[in-house]
């Protein structure tokens, strides 16, 4: 089955910092991937996403790569600003016809960045 | 477009009341979804529409129903909460293999 397992959190990193949060998954098709935030007291707003192996997304200085090899999919950012305080979630979508399109998320990642 | 809405934002139930939570979206997307979202458990899946006219099952459908009213419209109800059901509720909707948008949630306790 579908499946997707991100680091542990509470992460809490110094502004500038060089951030990684670690997504991998487990897909019986060709799922799509997403990296999605939630600042508090909102709901998940997309961040980035990649369809086919090999695709970067990238969107505010964030970027993540679909690596089928390694069934990885990794947010990075090279500077974190305080702005960036949120719980970070990885999610994969399957292509299969009748299935509504389902995602199948991860627990969240918890991040903290201080001045 | 005000994209995806929900009402009501918060709601403290007693012990058997029911209610209904709404959700409307103005993309045009087939799709809609209902997920709870629990410290530590990210989201779960609780009911999805496909389309106008089809509803289905989730992770964890138990004490919850669905309608699908028309293709913009997918409510939640709860017929007898439980302190169990105490979450934070997301509605969401897609077209068939891209993203899904979510509305800003519910929070929901069931004293």
């Amino acid at each position: 089955g579908n499946s997707v397992t991100q680091m542990e959190g509470p992460v809490t990193l110094s502004e500038e910092a060089f951030l990684t949060i670690n997504c991998t998954y487990t897909a019986t098709g060709y799922p799509s991937l997403f990296w999605y935030v939630q600042y508090p007291g909102e709901g998940l707003q997309l961040l980035l996403k990649a369809t086919k192996a090999d695709d970067k997304g990238s969107n505010k200085g964030f970027e993540a790569t679909y690596r089928k090899e390694t069934t990885s999919f990794h947010l990075e950012k090279g500077s974190v600003q305080v702005s960036d305080s949120a719980v970070y979630f990885c999610a994969l979508s399957d292509r299969f016809p009748n299935t509504g399109n389902q995602f199948y998320f991860g627990t969240g990642t918890s991040l903290t960045v201080i001045p | 477009n005000a994209g995806v809405t929900q009402t009501p934002k918060f709601q403290v139930l007693k012990t058997g009341q029911s209610m209904t939570l709404q959700c409307a979206q103005d993309m045009n997307h087939n799709s809609m979804y209902w997920y709870r979202q629990d410290p530590g458990m990210g989201l779960r899946l609780i009911y999805y529409s496909a389309s106008e006219g089809t509803t289905d099952k989730g992770e964890v459908p138990n004490g919850y129903n669905v309608s699908r009213l028309n293709k913009r419209e997918f409510s939640l109800r709860l017929e007898s909460a439980a302190p169990s059901q105490t979450s934070v509720y997301f509605c969401a909707s897609s077209d068939f293999g891209d993203t899904q948008y979510f509305g800003p949630g519910t929070r929901l306790t069931v004293l």
